[in-house]
């Protein structure tokens, strides 16, 4: 059955570092998405991606966040100076339409020192 | 910013018997809604979803209720396994903008017990 995968599954980070998470979504879907959960918290939302564009981000999404698709296949969450809290686990997420349910990744877990 | 919420933040419930999770949302706009289980460690695993012009959808044991004016869904498992055992998200959609983000409630952690 095809799934949603992410790498690496743990990144540990010093304060003010990039870091760049990858995913790589389910073949034909077209509708990509990176969310988070602080421990303890909620799932929340950050950013959708569609034909090559962001198509929605969350007030969390600063200009610290971007997302890239590099290839046909990759799917990337980059933070350009990270901060304590930005620790949490990061899931990316795909659906093949917009309205469909979105299938998500094992996630990333975010450890920023 | 709470449109999504789920009041009970544990259930413990006997095998065999049913679980009954709820959730209430807010936002008028939702018009789909999902519920996914997650494990410690792993992403949310889709269970079942409902769109707002239905109020009922089944899938073997799990079922879900949608009650629009009430603005409350609620999932139900029939008979309940130990392998259930998890946190359970309601998570809901606005058909809005170019592609729709999901909403999470805050989870409700289910134990099945022996």
């Amino acid at each position: 059955e095809p799934e949603v995968t992410q790498t690496p599954s743990h990144q540990v980070t010093q304060m003010g570092q990039e870091v760049i998470l990858r995913c790589v979504p389910i073949s034909n879907h077209l509708y990509f998405y990176w969310y988070r959960q602080i421990l303890g918290q909620k799932v929340e939302f950050l950013v959708s991606f569609y034909n090559n564009e962001i198509s929605e981000k969350s007030e969390i999404f600063d200009d610290q966040f971007s997302v890239e698709r590099p290839d046909g296949s990759n799917f990337t969450l980059k933070i350009r100076s990270t901060k304590l809290e930005d620790s949490a686990m990061y899931f990316c997420a795909s659906s093949e339409t917009r309205t469909a349910l979105q299938f998500f990744g094992p996630g990333t877990r975010l450890t920023v020192l | 910013d709470q449109q999504v919420k789920q009041n009970s933040p544990s259930l413990s419930v006997q095998e065999g018997r049913i679980s009954i999770l709820n959730c209430d949302y807010t936002n008028s706009m939702f018009d789909y809604f999902l519920w996914y289980k997650k494990y410690p460690a792993e992403g949310p695993t889709f269970l079942i979803s409902i769109s707002s012009i239905k109020d009922k959808n089944e899938d073997g044991r799990f079922t879900v209720f949608l009650n629009k004016s009430a603005k409350h869904l609620s999932l139900h498992i029939v008979p309940s396994q130990p392998g259930d055992s998890a946190v359970y998200f309601c998570a809901a959609s606005a058909a809005t903008g170019t592609a729709s983000k999901l909403t999470f409630g805050t989870g409700t952690r289910l134990q099945v017990t022996l």
